[in-house]
């Protein structure tokens, strides 16, 4: 158990839909990182917030949205749902003390299914 | 941002050292280099990370050259649960961006 906890684990819905992914990082850990990872495929960053700042994005679709709340869980906004957006959604969180990187914790992801 | 090349896929048997090497070739001073591990449909997992020279634990050990461009995992005697992908991972404290590579592929054969 990493700690970590993301929910839904499991979602199906139909294209042109929105869905929330919600995560929970651990506690203490201000940084929050999501990754979209298609079967087979690597891990996408979308985006990184620290202690409720947006710190860094990447290839994020203008579709999708994030926010980090006070009490440091992060949302994932996923609307206009197509096809190609079903994937397993990771929430990784991260102290970001000392020199490297921090361990990064991941949670069991969500399992997004667009129909 | 440093980019990080793997090769796609190795195969081995149960009990050999494996070894996988990362290339990186535009490290920054401050970045670390960080290996996960990650089974099908699971969140990837922390290994290990270092800085230079070697570093190890109880199932891994790092290496990394004195220019800091590649690094390698090695895994001894490998068994069947090694069977994964693992990704190797360049940043330092004030990297916002962590983007892992297209990661390794390891198949353990009996």
């Amino acid at each position: 158990d990493s700690g970590v906890t993301q929910t839904p684990k499991h979602l199906i819905t139909a294209t042109g839909q929105r869905v929330t992914l919600r995560c929970s990082p651990r506690s203490g850990d201000l940084s929050v990182y999501w990754y979209q990872q298609s079967l087979d495929q690597g891990l996408q960053f979308l985006i990184h917030y620290y202690n409720g700042e947006e710190r860094a994005k990447g290839n994020i679709l203008e579709r999708f949205s994030a926010q980090q709340f006070p009490d440091l869980h992060s949302e994932l906004n996923l609307s206009s749902l197509e096809l190609g957006d079903s994937a397993l959604y990771f929430c990784a969180s991260s102290v970001r003390t000392g020199r490297g990187t921090g361990e990064l914790f991941f949670g069991e992801g969500s399992r997004l299914t667009v129909l | 941002l440093a980019k990080t090349t793997q090769p796609i896929s190795m195969d081995s048997y149960e009990g050999q050292e494996v070894n996988i090497t990362c290339s990186h070739n535009n490290i920054a001073t401050n970045d670390y280099i960080t290996w996960y591990q990650q089974f099908p449909s699971q969140g990837p997992r922390f290994i290990i990370q270092g800085y230079k020279t070697k570093v190890t634990n109880e199932v891994a050990s790092l290496f990394i050259p004195a220019d800091r461009k590649s690094s390698t995992l090695s895994l001894p005697r490998v068994s069947l649960s090694d069977t994964a992908v693992y990704y190797c991972l360049v940043g330092g404290r004030n990297t916002d961006k962590l983007i892992f590579g297209t990661g390794t592929r390891l198949q353990v054969f009996p």
